[in-house]
């Protein structure tokens, strides 16, 4: 069974920096595109950038870019997110997301709510 | 960047009624087109890919059709667990953006 694990809520200043996980579990972890999704409160999805472990190919939404970073360590089957500055605007809902075979995101995580508040 | 934009925003039906909600694609996406269900708190869930398949464990009342820029999801009769929001979301290039979703809610 396809796991992906994330961290729990976290309440942070702004200019704080963050690094979040999601560890995969039950599937070959360097063979698909993981990813994170955000989901800022009462709106919609976001793609912010997805990473293959097998090379680290990273990709990132033009959005994003520049933003945040994600990271994976295959050795342990965790991907990251990170910022080095966080902004109130940050604050959101964040999925790790996995895609499967048909190129959609067929696994995700519980999600990590990230507030920041000073 | 291609931009989706999902119609209706808000769609009001009761259960045994039919819906249909559509999704349209700034330029040609083929039928690269994806369909996810979210509920309240949850993360969303994959129901049809490439426009018209449906995911594993997605019932049959659940259906997609369309190609190139105009697609739609019909879910043939409404059970209570159906309403929720619905986010189209394409994959013919990076990044794969998401519509804004329907809310389907009960009348």
């Amino acid at each position: 069974e396809v796991q992906l694990e994330q961290s729990g809520a976290e309440v942070k200043k702004p200019g704080e920096s963050l690094k979040i996980p999601c560890k995969g579990s039950g599937y070959r972890f360097t063979s698909h595109w993981i990813g994170w999704v955000r989901q800022m409160p009462g709106k919609g999805l976001e793609w912010m950038g997805i990473i293959f472990p097998g090379d680290s190919d990273t990709r990132y939404s033009p959005s994003f870019q520049g933003q945040v970073t994600i990271s994976a360590d295959k050795s342990i089957t965790t991907a990251y997110l990170q910022w080095s500055s966080l902004k109130a605007s940050d604050t959101a809902m964040y999925y790790c997301a996995v895609h499967d075979s048909s190129g959609y995101v067929a696994y995700w995580g519980q999600g990590t709510l990230v507030t920041v508040s000073s | 960047e291609i931009v989706l934009t999902q119609s209706p925003a808000t769609l009001s039906l009761s259960p045994g009624e039919r819906a249909t909600l559509s999704c349209r694609a700034s330029q040609s996406v083929s039928a690269y087109l994806g369909w996810y269900q979210q509920k309240p708190g949850q993360a969303p869930r994959l129901l049809i890919y490439d426009a018209s398949y449906r995911a594993t464990g997605i019932p049959a009342r659940f259906s997609g059709s369309g190609s190139g820029t105009d697609f739609t999801l019909t879910i043939s009769s409404l059970e209570p667990e159906d309403f929720a929001v619905y986010y189209c979301q394409q994959r013919s290039n990076w990044p794969g953006t998401f519509g804004q979703g329907t809310r389907l809610e009960i009348k």
